[in-house]
């Protein structure tokens, strides 16, 4: 089945600089790729995502980039603030109706003001 | 903007007993999901359900699991023998299509 690793497990940053957090995949059938992002005690929150078929989407101060043939993707934060403080974890799934999400590690990303 | 909702939000059991998980996925969603987070750790699938039945299961999922659709709003998640190991946070999630929506999650203790 899907294995999704998740580098580095922690990382901490001054305020206004940038983040890089980077996920590799094993099963070249997976086609979706969501970030989410979770809050001490609270739910995952989807902050962005991308299918198989493009390879960067950028929202704002984030973007998420993806080699399909490496199988790997990444998740980078411009200009950091304090409020991006939070556990992030990539995942991976077969879009086919009902998927089944495979979530990475997660990384735990401080901002330091 | 429409949110899953789970109730409750905390959930105290003694080991043995049988707990009831309740979720209201977004109205216009079609796939609904249970997963589990055991502190500190990451999210794992637990259950897929579209079309008024199981669409894959993980390991996890075992026979002391089970899913429900009771009627046209509610997704309901039953352990029926709590074990120590279950004490984790369970989340409901829903999806038109890929992007997954998940619930506030239900804290369950099993003593």
């Amino acid at each position: 089945g899907e294995n999704v690793e998740q580098h580095p497990s922690t990382l901490s940053v001054q305020e206004g600089d940038s983040a890089v957090i980077k996920c590799t995949y094993s099963d070249s059938a997976s086609n979706y790729f969501p970030w989410y992002k979770q809050e001490l005690g609270k739910r995952p929150q989807l902050i962005i995502d991308i299918r198989s078929n493009v390879g960067e989407k950028k929202d704002q101060r984030i973007a998420v980039t993806l080699n399909k043939t490496a199988k790997h993707f990444s998740l980078h934060i411009t200009e950091t603030q304090p409020e991006d403080s939070a556990v992030y974890f990539c995942a991976a799934s077969k879009v086919q109706g009902a998927q089944k999400l495979v979530f990475g590690q997660g990384t735990r990303l401080t901002i330091n003001p | 903007e429409p949110e899953v909702t789970q109730t409750p939000s905390h959930q105290v059991t003694q080991m043995g007993q049988e707990v009831i998980l309740r979720c209201v996925p977004i109205s216009n969603h079609l796939y609904f999901y249970w997963y589990r987070q055991i502190l500190g750790q990451k999210v794992e699938f637990l259950v897929s359900f579209y079309n008024n039945e199981i669409s894959e299961k993980s390991e996890i999922f075992d026979d002391q699991f089970s899913v429900e659709r009771p009627d046209g709003s509610n997704f309901t998640l039953k352990i029926r023998s709590t074990k120590l190991e279950d004490s984790a946070m369970y989340f409901c999630a829903s999806s038109a299509w890929e992007k997954l929506f998940f619930g506030s999650g239900t804290q369950l203790s099993v003593l």
